[in-house]
């Protein structure tokens, strides 16, 4: 299986613009989750889902959008790009089950640049 | 307040040499801890995780990290380093019922000498 994908893997956008962020996992994962990394700042969770059709913030939501339709998709869309979301965007997965299980699997990621 | 810290942001070391990178945590309840290993434009990696039991907890690659509460630590070391182990290293802090918010350290950059 291909585990957590990504695309696009790059790219540019001009202040204003919208975009969608595709991810997917061909692992049955319940658990799907966005995050952003900006230098000095770390990872932070951006939005997450615990199975398809629920979804809810996490501590950098606004900006974005996201759903799932579907367990294996889970898209994040940009409604109007602005400089600040200039960031590398990882998507990742993980089984519902609790304990030792608890692995998240993480995509290569999405470089964007909002000029 | 809940945080993870990792004191070093970059260490460097001679390939062959030891490696020990610190990662201190505050956490209200039991901690469940991870270092995930972020090569260079790629996404992150689980290199070992704790939960319960031995202290001392070994993951891929050769490293291996130790649990001390008293400390509230979960130190990653490497007895010897190789080349490709130049990265970013991440530790994290969560628990059973929450993985999905993990609290995320800053990270620290490791580069090894030829």
């Amino acid at each position: 299986n291909a585990g957590v994908t990504q695309t696009p893997k790059f790219q540019v956008l001009k202040t204003g613009q919208s975009m969608t962020l595709q991810c997917a996992q061909d692992m049955n994962h319940e658990y799907m989750s966005w995050y952003r990394q900006d230098p000095g700042m770390g990872l932070r969770l951006i939005h997450y889902s615990v199975g398809a059709g629920i979804t809810d913030q996490g501590e950098v939501p606004n900006g974005y959008n996201v759903s799932r339709s579907t367990t294996e998709d889970f898209p994040l869309r940009l409604l109007s790009a602005a400089p600040s979301q200039t960031s590398v965007y990882f998507c990742a997965s993980r089984k519902k089950a609790s304990g030792s299980s608890n692995e998240q699997y993480f995509g290569p990621g999405t470089r964007l640049t909002v000029t | 307040a809940q945080s993870v810290t990792q004191p070093d942001i970059h260490i460097t070391v001679s390939e062959g040499a030891s490696l020990e990178l610190r990662c201190n945590y505050s956490y209200g309840a039991t901690p469940y801890l991870f270092w995930y290993v972020q090569s260079p434009g790629q996404g992150l990696q689980l290199l070992l995780k704790y939960f319960s039991g031995d202290t001392l907890v070994q993951g891929i690659k050769g490293f291996e990290a130790e649990f001390k509460r008293s400390q509230s630590s979960f130190n990653l070391r490497k007895p010897s380093v190789h080349w490709s182990d130049a990265a970013e290293y991440f530790c994290a802090v969560g628990n059973a019922g929450n993985n999905r918010k993990l609290i995320w350290g800053l990270g620290t950059s490791l580069a090894v000498n030829p």
